[in-house]
């Protein structure tokens, strides 16, 4: 069993569309739970980062924490065909950072 | 803020020559950056983290002695990957942890072919 669970997708939705990413993670240590975006052929780029369970939102990305339940998401309001991309849950154990697989999302127009 | 950059992005070269990567934090500083290989549709897969001053840690499976790190400043770290052979071409990928904080930054990454 992965430390950390993501569905691989492809995900597809039409634009305008909720979308909701998750993760879930068997290592109760994991203290910071962050959320990357990743184009092809890119390095990932934060999206958005947090330590503590509940929401935490920023434009149209909110992220949500449940620590009880070692699950996370990532939810994606008003999707737009830019949002296509992969997207990687991480969480941080010491110094590392710990990925889940990675959910291809396809955002159609 | 939070810029990381990567040179070169992209490089091919022939099999048995060594190549360097450069990995920079822009507008901050970080006492460790991080060096991650990630083939296709597939995840990071993290090679090393190197602390600025002091030797990199690497991660089991990784030769330390095929890939050199050095991590002389609190803005630059950089990968050696020597007498490259054709399975070394990959994309790599570093990033770099705030000091005060936990947030890594991943720069855009170097797509290594060895022919």
């Amino acid at each position: 069993q992965k430390e950390v669970e993501q569905d691989p997708g492809p995900l597809s939705v039409p634009e305008g569309a909720i979308v909701s990413l998750n993760c879930t993670y068997s290592n109760s240590a994991f203290q910071y739970f962050m959320w990357y975006r990743q184009y092809s052929r890119k390095g990932p780029e934060l999206l958005m980062y947090t330590y503590s369970s509940g929401n935490k939102e920023d434009g149209r990305f909110t992220a949500q924490v449940d620590k009880s339940s070692k699950y996370i998401s990532l939810f994606i309001r008003d999707s737009q065909p830019s949002d296509s991309a992969t997207y990687l849950c991480a969480m941080t154990f010491g110094n590392k950072l710990v990925f889940g697989a990675g959910t291809i999302l396809r955002v159609k127009s | 803020g939070a810029v990381v950059s990567q040179h070169p992005s992209w490089v091919i070269c022939k099999s048995g020559t060594s190549v360097k990567i450069e990995c920079r934090s822009l507008d901050f500083q970080a006492t460790t950056m991080f060096w991650y290989r990630q083939f296709p549709k597939q995840s990071l897969m993290l090679m090393a983290t190197s602390n600025e001053g002091s030797k990199a840690t690497y991660e089991q499976g990784v030769e330390k002695d095929k890939f050199l790190i050095n991590h002389a400043s609190l803005t630059l770290s950089t990968l050696t990957v020597t007498s490259a052979h054709p399975e070394d071409s990959s994309f790599y990928i570093c990033s770099a942890r705030v000091l005060a904080g936990d947030e890594q930054y991943f720069g855009p990454g170097t797509r290594l072919t060895v022919t």
